[in-house]
């Protein structure tokens, strides 16, 4: 266990379907990460929060729109999705201080989804 | 970002020590270099990470050579659980923000019974 849960842990949807995401670190975290990680790719970043707030959107489609309530809590909401988007989704915190050296991220174990 | 290169894969009998190499001679002076690893459809583990000095945990032990060029995650009696794939990432530091944990495609432990 890290401290960091995803829900669900698998997720089928159709490409008219809404659904969303849920992450939520007990690690007492500032910075909330989402990352996509299709097979046979390197993981990619899509958004950073830190104190929530969006500090980077990594050129990610509309379709894929994230939410941080609060410092704990990260969700991404998904809807009108393509096959391609079928990938394992994972979040991630740190504690950030502003200016100092970046902080060890700690993951979740992610979200399959398929997207039909 | 400084880019690193690892094999694709290796095999390591278990019980012995695993020899994992990683090559960043592009990094620059204030990266660190990070290891993590992420066994079959689970989230990426943090192991250890090191700037210049080696560093051990009670997971593993990293050596940086002395030109920062190269590094090697030692896991010192490898068991199956550790059969993963196991990325090496060098951190661009920055303003919190500017910055992206970029992995890359790692190399594929293969703990042999």
């Amino acid at each position: 266990e890290t401290g960091v849960t995803q829900t669900p842990r698998h997720l089928v949807m159709g490409m008219t379907n809404k659904k969303s995401l849920k992450c939520e670190q007990h690690l007492g975290h500032n910075a909330m990460y989402w990352y996509k990680q299709s097979a046979k790719k390197p993981l990619e970043l899509m958004f950073v929060y830190s104190l929530e707030e969006r500090v980077e959107n990594n050129s990610v489609p509309s379709r894929f729109s994230p939410e941080c309530p609060n410092s704990s809590h990260l969700f991404l909401h998904l809807h009108t999705l393509q096959p391609e988007d079928s990938a394992l989704y994972l979040c991630a915190s740190s504690q950030e201080v502003a200016g100092g050296p970046l902080e060890t991220q700690y993951f979740g174990p992610g979200t399959r989804l398929l997207v039909l | 970002d400084a880019k690193t290169t690892q094999p694709t894969s290796m095999d390591c009998a278990e019980g012995r020590a695993a020899n994992l190499p990683c090559n960043h001679s592009t990094i620059s002076g204030n990266e660190y270099v990070y290891w993590y690893r992420q066994i079959h459809s689970q989230g990426p583990q943090y192991i250890i990470h090191g700037l210049k000095n080696n560093e051990t945990n009670e997971m593993a032990s990293l050596i940086i050579t002395e030109d920062r060029k190269s590094s090697t995650l030692i896991l010192p009696h490898a068991t199956l659980r550790d059969t993963a794939v196991y990325y090496c990432i060098v951190r661009v530091r920055g303003n919190f923000g500017n910055e992206k944990l970029t992995f890359g495609t790692g190399t594929r432990l293969t703990i042999i019974p």
